[in-house]
């Protein structure tokens, strides 16, 4: 497969457990954040969004946390499976950008089943 | 099925031979991008297109070209000016420009020039 997540931060979990994946965003004026989900060999996958006017957003077992204060988006997954085993992307759009994402450098997530 | 297709997976060429990657989406979206992505690292910006014949550099786009003369095809030619060529190139669209608009990924393709 891909070697995407070469040199990337890891996080390793158990099955089942809640996984917490962590991103620093760069500019304080990005008004919205995407989290992706890239397989090994696979383009990114949309996860879920939020906009900068929450600070909570919630899906099928995935929540995202905006925290303005600090810069800081999480992206928690519940009940973590094996097929959760993937790299995981936080992207924003600071303004004036023509709608292009900057995207932070991934995060490794691995199951243990 | 509707998407963003990439051809071929993977391609190889020698040094200092120009490549074309393909990248097709019948989404009917206005926006497409081409993005590179290295082992360890985020994906970079290479190129941008907003609406047909029309199209903007990105943050490493020395070394390549694009063409968009249909909304739903957006190829990019990795030239032989381009350094270091080998790696994982993706395609996205999206419907329009501005927040709120996901971009949508293609498969990628790999690249590996020898």
């Amino acid at each position: 497969g891909e070697s995407v997540g070469l040199h990337l931060p890891t996080l390793s979990v158990q099955e089942g457990d809640n996984s917490i994946i962590n991103c620093a965003y760069s500019n304080s004026a990005s008004d919205y954040f995407i989290w992706y989900k890239q397989e090994s060999g696979k383009g990114p996958q949309f996860i879920i969004d939020i906009r900068s006017n929450m600070d909570k957003r919630q899906g099928q077992r995935v929540t995202v946390l905006l925290n303005k204060t600090v810069k800081h988006l999480s992206l928690q997954i519940a009940a973590t499976q094996p097929g959760d085993s993937a790299v995981y992307f936080c992207a924003e759009n600071p303004p004036k950008s023509q709608g292009n994402l900057i995207f932070g450098k991934g995060t490794k997530l691995s199951v243990k089943p | 099925d509707g998407g963003i297709t990439q051809s071929p997976k993977y391609l190889f060429r020698k040094e200092g031979q120009n490549v074309t990657l393909s990248c097709e989406q019948n989404l009917n979206h206005d926006a497409m991008y081409w993005y590179r992505q290295d082992p360890g690292q985020g994906l970079r910006l290479i190129y941008y297109s907003q609406i047909v014949n029309d199209f903007q550099k990105g943050d490493i786009a020395e070394g390549y070209s694009v063409s968009r003369e249909k909304k739903e095809s957006f190829p990019l030619t990795v030239t032989s000016a381009q350094k270091n060529p080998t790696a994982f190139y993706l395609c996205a669209s999206s419907p329009g420009v501005g927040p709120g608009l996901e971009q949508y990924f293609g498969p990628g393709t790999r690249l590996t020039v020898t």
